[in-house]
């Protein structure tokens, strides 16, 4: 098991920029979701999943998309990268949609808009 | 609105000492309370959790929690602090204030835990 993958781990982006953090996970969870870590913050929830198909905002939901086309994956797309976005980003998944088994983490992407 | 609250950013503690790193929450159904450690750059491990059943509930590397309903805490202790328990820990709640049968997971704003040898 690999786990819960999230590829970049760095990325550096120009104001305006779009690209699509990837992330991916092999232990069949229904619950995906993606959070932005900033210091003296903790963890905000940015979007969630809980299934193919269903996704919902989080509590940061402005200038992000995402899509859950299959149980495995769920790709977070900035639309148009401002120096705001400039955080540590983490995917992470659970077995139950129900909020009471814990959440298998990625191990971040570092983005950077300059 | 649901909330959970870490009130130190710091904890400095001596190797072999007892530890205490403090959570409190407010939510409006039954308490889902999780812990969490981080360790520089990497993600979120799980420590510990309570859904229901007895309040003091132990989890890895030796760490515990007491689930503390009418001071709304859940407090994460060890027994003896060892250097390597230096990370950021994080604790967090589910958030009732949604779907019943779709969950969100808030989580408090961290503590950083610092054992001098």
């Amino acid at each position: 098991n690999a786990g819960v993958t999230q590829t970049p781990k760095f990325q550096v982006l120009k104001t305006g920029q779009s690209m699509t953090l990837q992330c991916a996970q092999d232990m069949n969870h229904e619950y995906m979701s993606w959070y932005r870590q900033d210091p003296g913050m903790g963890l905000r929830l940015i979007h969630y999943s809980v299934g193919a198909g269903i996704t919902d905002q989080g509590e940061v939901p402005n200038g992000y998309n995402v899509s859950r086309s299959t149980t495995e994956d769920f790709p977070l797309r900035l639309l148009s990268a401002a120096p705001s976005q400039t955080s540590v980003y983490f995917c992470a998944s659970s077995y139950s949609i129900r909020g009471d088994t814990e959440a298998f983490f990625g191990q971040g992407t570092r983005l950077t808009v300059v | 609105a649901q909330s959970v609250a870490q009130p130190e950013d710091q904890v400095n503690v001596a190797e072999g000492n007892p530890l205490t790193v403090k959570c409190t929450y407010s939510v409006s159904g039954n308490p889902y309370l999780f812990w969490y450690v981080q360790y520089p750059n990497r993600g979120l491990q799980f420590l510990l959790k309570y859904i229901t059943g007895d309040n003091l509930v132990k989890g890895s590397y030796g760490f515990e929690a007491e689930f503390n309903k009418s001071q709304t805490s859940f407090h994460l202790k060890k027994p003896s602090a060892l250097v390597s328990d230096s990370a950021l820990y994080f604790c967090a709640v589910r958030d009732w204030g949604s779907y019943s049968s779709a969950s969100k997971i808030i989580f408090g704003s961290g503590t950083r835990l610092s054992i001098r040898p």
